[in-house]
């Protein structure tokens, strides 16, 4: 079954805003990655956070991790056009040898 | 470098009829793995390879097969397709199973099972 569930389903902004994207999750895991993955695309890891980190920044992007409550949070600030895109967390359990578990995504439009 | 490459891009079966799918990699990678994306929903593992000879099965793994006899590629095969199997399928691949494993994806496949 599918580990993570993002929300919002869908978010829609205008460019220059930030956009913020959530994930939570069941089960203890070993660390948590986001991935974007644009109209008829494969997927492209964007940013990983190990279970002992509770922030991570890469460029324009943010992540932290509560593994207490069992989420993670992704944002991107001054969000551009050629940032829409759907967003998928993935987390990796401890006795699964390289198996990601994906949520069902956020379709992030941004609009010009 | 090509990356991760998928083979066909499109492909329309009856059903009942069978294919292989095609995924290559030049990057060394230990791991592949196979996933089917439908709409509205995230990737589900089908079945997965942690190196040259070896898979298991993943979530859904009913109605394929694999085979991993060359490092660098992974068939998946479907031997009698049905319109459940239409679906985006994704190949990807990683370094190894350690706990920093980004995978590495390919373009996908899209297949329609009329």
């Amino acid at each position: 079954s599918q580990q993570g569930e993002e929300d919002p389903q869908a978010l829609s902004i205008q460019e220059g805003e930030n956009a913020t994207m959530n994930c939570s999750y069941k089960t203890s895991i070993n660390n948590l990655q986001w991935y974007r993955q644009n109209s008829g695309r494969g997927l492209v890891h964007l940013i990983l956070i190990r279970s002992n980190e509770r922030e991570k920044h890469s460029g324009r992007l943010r992540v932290t991790l509560d593994t207490s409550k069992k989420s993670s949070s992704l944002l991107i600030t001054a969000s551009r056009a050629a940032d829409t895109a759907s967003y998928f967390c993935a987390t990796r359990r401890g006795s699964t040898l390289g198996r990601l578990y994906f949520g069902r995504g956020t379709q992030l439009t941004v609009w010009p | 470098n090509a990356g991760v490459t998928q083979t066909p891009k499109f492909r329309v079966l009856k059903t009942g009829q069978s294919m292989t799918l095609l995924c290559a990699q030049d990057m060394n990678h230990e791991y592949m793995y196979w996933y089917r994306q439908d709409p509205g929903m995230g990737l589900r593992l089908i079945h997965y390879s942690v190196g040259e000879g070896t898979t298991a099965k993943g979530e859904v793994p009913d109605g394929y097969n694999v085979s991993r006899l060359k490092k660098q590629n992974f068939l998946l095969g479907l031997e009698s397709a049905a319109p459940s199997q239409t679906s985006v399928y994704f190949c990807a691949s990683s370094y190894s199973g350690g706990v920093v494993n980004e995978q590495f994806f390919g373009p996908g496949t899209r297949l329609t099972v009329l």
